[in-house]
Formats: structure tokens, sequence, C-alpha cells
């Protein structure tokens, strides 16, 4: 299957800083990376879909001002987290459809912990 | 609109069966059915894209009614690598993402 990475896996900030997450798809090209957040014994849900070369479209209650996302070329879309508060804390997953059937891939995630 | 599944949980011996059902109130245009472990990403299973589907992934296979909007993922004599949290995700036609439901901890003893 196709393979998607992300970095970092663990991050530790101070509330009031910015946090940039990477996710890049490694051996296929993606236009579009969609972006989640899951908490505790959570679902996943769905923030927003990244599209290279255009803006992202934000899920309703995401606030697109605080989730910052860039899709900077076919392998990669990074979401900054603006102004980090410790209810952001998170596990950050990101995925890509791959192949005829478009199944999505997940990246690892990236587990935020704001102090 | 979240899809719903069923069970919430289920615990089982070591090559007991399951069966984990996911419906939703719209129109499916695909079910994606994943497997997450504890404090990783989910890992892809299989998806579903026609009605009355069913696949097979070694003793873990899945069918889906499209009129009935329901898909239900069978595991056969399961393992105790079977354990996770296993989530149906519902696609939305052409806009390719993907709504999760609430997730079914499936918990396999020795």
């Amino acid at each position: 299957g196709a393979v998607v990475s992300q970095h970092p896996s663990r991050v530790i900030c101070k509330s009031g800083t910015s946090v940039k997450i990477e996710c890049r798809s490694l051996d296929f090209q993606a236009t579009t990376m969609f972006w989640y957040r899951q908490f505790p014994k959570q679902s996943l849900m769905l923030m927003a879909t990244s599209n290279e070369g255009s803006k992202a479209t934000y899920e309703q209650g995401v606030e697109k001002d605080k989730f910052l996302i860039n899709h900077a070329s076919l392998t990669l879309s990074t979401l900054t987290v603006t102004s980090a508060h410790p209810e952001d804390s998170s596990f950050y997953i990101c995925s890509a459809p791959s192949g005829g059937e478009e199944t999505q891939y997940f990246g690892p995630g990236t587990r935020l912990l704001v102090l | 609109q979240q899809p719903v599944q069923s069970p919430q949980a289920v615990i089982l011996r070591e090559g007991e069966d399951a069966v984990i059902n996911c419906s939703s109130s719209k129109a499916l245009y695909s079910v994606h059915w994943y497997r997450q472990k504890h404090g990783e990403a989910p890992v892809f299973l299989m998806i579903l894209l026609k009605g009355g589907e069913q696949k097979g992934h070694e003793k873990i296979s899945a069918s889906f009614n499209e009129k009935k909007q329901q898909s239900s993922l069978y595991l056969t004599a399961s393992q105790l690598s079977y354990s996770g949290t296993y989530f149906c995700g519902t696609g939305r036609g052409s806009a390719r993402q993907l709504t999760f439901g609430s997730g079914t901890q499936l918990t396999v003893l020795p």
C-alpha cells in the first residue's frame, strides 16, 4: 500500500506558541490530503481538506485562522496550529487517497500536548 | 452525520467470531473499514464500493448493503492480533472525505 509519513510524531509546546505538523506522501502524489483530529477514546473527526494549488476547505466549527493548512506540493501538506492552547492537545492524523478505489492511507499521527 | 457502529465494545476468546455493524442515515457511496491500535494511526482493512458487495481479507470479510445503508465486518476465528478499535468510514460520493463512526473496541483474550 501507499505510505504516508508525518512529522513530528510527538510535540510538547507552551500555550500561545505555534506548532507545524508535516504530512508527506512518500511514494505517490496527492492533490488532496485530509487532516483529522482524535481525542482520547473518540473517533476521528475530519478537520479540513487540503488541496494542492488552492485553499483548504474546513469542516464546520473548525477555525481556519487557527488551523492553517498549506498544500505546498503534490507530496506535502502542513498543518500549523497557531496560538495553541491546552484544549488543542490531541492526536492529529493526516490521510491521502491513492489507487483506483481511492483508499485513504493514514500517516502515523502526531501527538500534540500543549502545556 | 456520523455513522452508527454497534456494538460499542466486544470481548471474545481467541478463535471466536465477531460481527461489527455500521449504519448510516444518509445514502452510502462507499464504506471503508479500519483497525486502530492504541496510540497508533488507523490501518486500512478494506473498502466496499457497490451495493451488496462482499470482500474478504484473510479471516476478515465485510458486506455492504447499499439499500439498507449499512455495512458489516465479519471476523472469524479471531486472533489476539485482531484486538483494537474498528472504525467504519463512509464516503461522501465524489468528495472523497470520510466520516468515521464512533468505533467498536474489540478485545481478544487468550
